[in-house]
């Protein structure tokens, strides 16, 4: 079956970077694009950017433009998001989940909580 | 950017039917997708393609799309019904944008 497992949680300082990894499995990692989405405690849903596995053409929401970096590594069919300038406002649980242009979101890992803390 | 805008709330007595509404300018051109999370976990999708029900989703769960406003129709509320519910659309720029999110209450 279709599984994303997300690498563990992490704790970080502000201004340093954190990289969370997604490693695919049960279907063909190029296939489908890999997004990358975050929930802040007692909030919402919130998009971050997708990679397509097969080219590595990326995509991000605006706000994150700049700070987000979106890679994979397909021998071993695993896709990475490294998020720099990390502050407070960026505590949250951050998810992988696929989902080709215009289809839903699914499946999703099963988060990666990300503490940003003094 | 492309706004998906829900109500935070909506309650509902068990048995009885709950109308979670996505409105979005021209909402009814874009496929809505939606998703129901519970506590501590990941988002699972309900429906998709306005009104496909993925295998696994009961019948009560129904999906409409028109207009400015996409309607997630739950019939026959169950307590383990009670969780938080997002709409989802593509926008033209190929990003994806999700609606604030609904709080179900199985009263």
């Amino acid at each position: 079956q279709v599984q994303l497992v997300q690498s563990g949680a992490e704790v970080k300082k502000p201004g340093a970077s954190v990289k969370v990894s997604c490693k695919a499995s049960g279907y063909t990692f190029t296939g489908y694009y890999m997004h990358w989405v975050r929930q802040a405690p007692g909030q919402g849903l919130e998009w971050m950017g997708w990679i397509n596995p097969n080219t590595g053409d990326t995509n991000s929401a605006q706000r994150f433009q700049g700070r987000v970096t979106l890679i994979r590594d397909t021998s071993i069919s695993t896709a990475y998001m490294e998020l720099s300038r990390l502050s407070s406002d960026d505590t949250a649980v951050y998810y992988c989940a696929i989902g080709d242009v215009r289809q839903q979101l699914n499946p999703w890992g099963q988060g990666t909580q990300v503490t940003v803390s003094s | 950017s492309y706004v998906l805008t829900q109500p935070p709330s909506v309650s509902v007595a068990p048995g009885k039917t709950a109308r979670i509404t996505c409105g979005g300018n021209n909402i009814g051109s874009k496929s809505v997708h939606w998703y129901q999370q519970k506590p501590g976990q990941a988002p699972v999708v309900v429906i998709y393609y306005d009104s496909d029900r993925p295998s696994g989703i009961p019948e009560r769960f129904s999906g409409s799309n028109s207009g400015n406003t996409a309607t997630l129709t739950v019939s026959g509320v169950e307590a383990g019904d009670e969780a938080d519910y997002y709409c989802q659309v593509w926008d033209s720029s190929s990003d994806v944008v999700f609606g604030g999110g609904t709080k179900l209450t199985v009263l």
